[in-house]
């Protein structure tokens, strides 16, 4: 299976302010995926960010307020910018390897 | 849009007896499932998956079903144990779209 790592595992950030999150794989995967997971809540995906290529965002998401690099096979960052307590959710990386797709641990953001 | 839904949020069950997971999906063109366990602060990890050619998958103590005439899906878990408490997830690719959609979850509690 493909491994997958996030930073920071959470963080607590005052509104206005951004963040900006690293995945990392331990193998080289085209695609990957930003998720959102607010409390309680089910999965959505924000934006899907191919190496070579501008990420695709999904309705309700722009590239202002979560702007994504791909600079390589192995590693991504999604950035959550001028934060509100909405914003407060867990961020999830994920990749598709194999014809499976795989999740990271998550980074838990609390907005104060 | 399309969805993927499950019918109990909850599940209550005693340890060593059998669970039952449904969901429903509303894509006819979808062509793959899967089934996530996402226990408390942790990446869902998948667990089994099938697909649209295949009414039956079993694995480790799991078996999931397919009913397509009625969108229909559901993951067993024999002789669940403790370590079985967790949100389970089914997700659903559909015909040519990379993407997964994700139903609401299932919180499955054992009880000693």
């Amino acid at each position: 299976s493909a491994v997958i790592s996030q930073k920071p595992s959470r963080d607590i950030c005052q509104r206005g302010t951004s963040l900006t999150i690293q995945c990392q794989v331990d193998s080289q995967v085209t695609m990957m995926f930003w998720y959102r997971q607010q409390p309680g809540q089910s999965l959505t995906l924000i934006a899907t960010a191919n190496q070579g290529s501008e990420a695709t965002y999904e309705s309700g998401f722009v590239i202002d307020k979560f702007p994504i690099s791909r600079p390589n096979l192995t590693f991504s960052t999604l950035t959550v910018s001028n934060m509100s307590p909405e914003d407060s959710s867990i961020y999830l990386c994920s990749v598709r390897w194999k014809g499976e797709q795989y999740f990271g641990p998550g980074t838990r953001l609390t907005v104060t | 849009g399309e969805s993927v839904g499950l019918h109990l949020p909850t599940l209550s069950v005693q340890e060593g007896d059998n669970s039952i997971i449904n969901c429903a999906y509303s894509n006819s063109a979808s062509d793959y499932f899967i089934w996530y366990k996402q226990e408390s602060g942790k990446g869902p990890q998948f667990i089994i998956d099938i697909r649209s050619n295949m009414d039956k998958r079993q694995g480790q103590r799991v078996t999931v079903l397919l009913n397509k005439t009625v969108k229909h899906l559901s993951l067993q878990i024999a002789a669940t144990q403790p370590g079985d408490s967790a949100v389970y997830f089914c997700a659903e690719r559909g015909g040519n779209d990379y993407k997964l959609s994700f139903g609401a979850g299932t919180t499955v509690t054992v009880r000693a």
